[in-house]
């Protein structure tokens, strides 16, 4: 058990629809990231926040958007949904101690659009 | 893409084999790291190499990185079947974006 946890585990939704996912990062660790995890794009970098704050952007959709609460928990927003939006969706938490940050990934959330 | 490349995209090997994964990528980095992912399951860390070494080991893993080159390999040692996974490359960029390869899928044959 890596200590982060997403919910839910499973989505399944209709095109154009709006849904929220959720990461608890594990005790300690300040930094949030997300990933998309798609057959045949790999694994893509979409956002990162640090104690709350936007850190680094990778290829986030515009209808995408994240946020980072005071309690560390993370929000991923997903609207106007399209088919190619389904994917599997990480979280990983790290320290962020500034160096040789190793990252630690709930077990995801496995997104349809149908 | 912000993606580096794994090669092979897929290995399968006879067990008590070693298995050897190549990774490279296109900007320089703070250091890279190898992860490994059960189906569909999340990630797990395995090893880190900072731009500053050449050669890591870590139990049966060994981790190679050459900066001129912008590529690492990770050899496992005597594979057994519990080996069988995706294993991703993830580089640490200057901008301190961590960035993932597609990975190798790598079969241990009984």
């Amino acid at each position: 058990d890596s200590g982060v946890t997403q919910t839910p585990k499973h989505l399944i939704t209709a095109t154009g629809q709006r849904v929220t996912l959720r990461c608890s990062p594990r005790s300690g660790d300040l930094s949030v990231y997300w990933y998309q995890q798609s057959l045949d794009q790999g694994l893509q970098f979409l956002i990162q926040y640090y104690n709350g704050e936007e850190r680094a952007k990778g290829n986030i959709l515009e209808r995408f958007s994240a946020q980072q609460f005071p309690d560390l928990h993370s929000e991923l927003n997903l609207s106007s949904l399209e088919l190619g939006d389904s994917a599997l969706y990480f979280c990983a938490s790290s320290a962020l101690t500034g160096w040789d940050e190793k990252l630690f990934f709930g077990s995801g959330t496995q997104l349809s659009v149908l | 893409s912000q993606q580096g490349e794994e090669d092979p995209q897929a290995l399968s090997i006879q067990e008590g084999e070693n298995a050897t994964m190549n990774c490279s990528y296109k900007t320089s980095i703070n250091n890279l790291q190898w992860y490994r992912q059960n189906s569909g399951r999340g990630l797990v860390h395995l090893i880190l190499i900072r731009s500053n070494e050449r050669e890591k080991h870590s139990g049966r893993l060994r981790v190679t990185l050459d900066t001129s080159k912008k590529s690492s390999s990770l050899l496992i040692t005597a594979s057994r079947a519990a080996d069988t996974a995706s294993y991703f490359c993830a580089t640490e960029r200057r901008d301190d974006k961590i960035i993932f390869g597609k990975g190798t899928r790598l079969h241990i044959l009984p």
